[in-house]
């Protein structure tokens, strides 16, 4: 069974600029979350899917956020602009059950922002 | 604010001896993970606990739970240089589904 995948594994782009992470979940699996963890500190909680429909995006630091996922399939995770401070590593892990499987992660996105 | 506090961040020890790894939380948690990760890689899930007293255990890894004192421990024993990875532990506050993580402990176990 293939885990979760991430891609690109590494995006390197310039204050501005646009980037757009990709995960494709475990299939079969309806929750879908994103993580990241900026260098040095925890990994933190973004978003969560149900299928097509955000469950809870508490954690998205603003608006220059926007995470997808169109047919309840992949996801995309938009930065538009991406600041200095987007820099970290972006994790993407999914369930089928939510209320008994942990989270499988993917093994991220390192994001630099220069 | 919710936190989980890890300790050590840094653990470098020889072969062939003991360690514990420390997980602490502040707030209530009926389920307790940990994560390794080699660079590059996944987390990947090692223990999920449960309950208060489990024990868990798979190699030279073993996990331990008392909610009471919301503290998590991750013993090793008699570490092997394949041991050395980055753990995490993480909690998931009842009903939440969005886990809560520790910093994590680089381990290096030297040979």
């Amino acid at each position: 069974e293939a885990g979760v995948t991430q891609f690109p594994s590494h995006s390197v782009i310039e204050k501005g600029q646009t980037v757009t992470l990709r995960c494709d979940p475990i299939s079969g699996h309806d929750n879908l979350y994103w993580y990241r963890r900026v260098m040095g500190k925890e990994i933190k909680f973004l978003l969560h899917f149900v299928k097509e429909s955000k469950q809870d995006e508490s954690g998205m630091p603003n608006n220059r956020f926007l995470a997808e996922r169109t047919g309840g399939t992949y996801s995309t995770l938009k930065v538009q602009p991406a600041e200095l401070e987007d820099s970290g590593v972006y994790f993407c892990a999914s369930n089928q059950d939510r209320g008994f499987d942990e989270q499988f992660f993917g093994p991220g996105t390192r994001l630099t922002v220069l | 604010e919710l936190k989980v506090e890890q300790n050590p961040l840094f653990l470098s020890m020889q072969e062939g001896k003991n360690y514990t790894i420390y997980c602490n939380y502040s707030t209530t948690s009926d389920r307790l993970y940990w994560y390794r990760q080699d660079p590059g890689k996944s987390l990947e899930s090692l223990f999920v606990l449960l309950s208060n007293g489990a024990v868990k255990q798979e190699g030279r890894l073993m996990a331990s739970l008392d909610t009471k004192a919301r503290l998590s421990t991750l013993h090793i024993t008699a570490a092997v240089h394949d041991l050395s990875a980055t753990y995490f532990c993480a909690v998931d506050p009842s009903g939440t589904y969005k886990y809560i993580f520790g910093t994590g402990t680089r381990l290096k176990v030297l040979a």
